[in-house]
């Protein structure tokens, strides 16, 4: 079966520090991989997706960056994080073939940034 | 480009009584849709999905959902339901034509008091 891994799970940096948050997927080949974020009050955003290594694509301008340098690998990155970074970080796949839109979330990430 | 609306915020309702959380789509195209549903500080999981077929829609947890075209509507009902049941619930939607990905409402909180 699949499964989907995300760490770390709860993360307070200060503001202008670095981040890296890192997803894996297992048993499953060749998946579209993406990084939402959910801050309070204002539903999900999405803000990377990769349907393939090495292709991201984004969906909202920001100070954060995303890469897929293996096929199961998701990270995303930022060099200097802001305060408006704060927020409910989650990875989620869905099949690359006979794709319908159905996602499988991680765990979600926990950002605070003080 | 497609979008989701989900008319309620919050549902306060007593354990046992029934509940519809209400939600509407829009799209040029047809449409898959999907319900998820989130517990405190963890990823989302599938509720139900409709993909074609029969309109009437069940998922798990006592849930089921109505595909209504003409209103471009999908809501999510429950006969009756269990303080367990509170947490936040997501409608989303994509298209079936091509690849977009899934746009999902701002959520409704289902707040379940003895």
């Amino acid at each position: 079966s699949q499964t989907i891994h995300q760490w770390p799970a709860t993360l307070v940096q200060p503001v202008g520090s670095p981040l890296s948050l890192e997803c894996t997927v297992e048993g499953t080949s060749n998946p579209n991989l993406y990084w939402y974020r959910q801050a309070a009050g204002r539903g999900l955003q999405l803000l990377f997706y990769s349907v393939g290594i090495g292709q991201i694509s984004s969906e909202v301008p920001q100070n954060l960056s995303a890469s897929r340098p293996q096929d199961r690998q998701f990270i995303l990155s930022s060099k200097k994080l802001l305060l408006s970074d704060s927020g409910f970080y989650l990875c989620a796949w869905s099949v690359g073939q006979g794709y319908t839109g159905e996602l499988f979330f991680g765990e979600g990430s926990r950002l605070t940034v003080l | 480009a497609q979008s989701v609306t989900q008319l309620d915020s919050q549902v306060p309702v007593f354990e046992e009584a029934p509940v519809e959380l209400r939600c509407n789509y829009s799209s040029s195209v047809s449409v898959y849709l999907f319900w998820y549903v989130q517990y405190p500080n963890q990823g989302l999981q599938l509720l139900l999905k409709y993909l074609s077929g029969s309109t009437l829609v069940k998922g798990i947890n006592g849930f089921e959902a109505e595909f209504n075209k003409s209103q471009t509507s999908f809501h999510l009902r429950k006969p009756s339901v269990h303080i367990s049941d509170t947490a936040e619930y997501f409608c989303a939607v994509s298209e079936t034509e091509g690849y977009s990905t899934l746009t999902f409402g701002k959520g409704t909180m289902l707040l379940v008091s003895p």
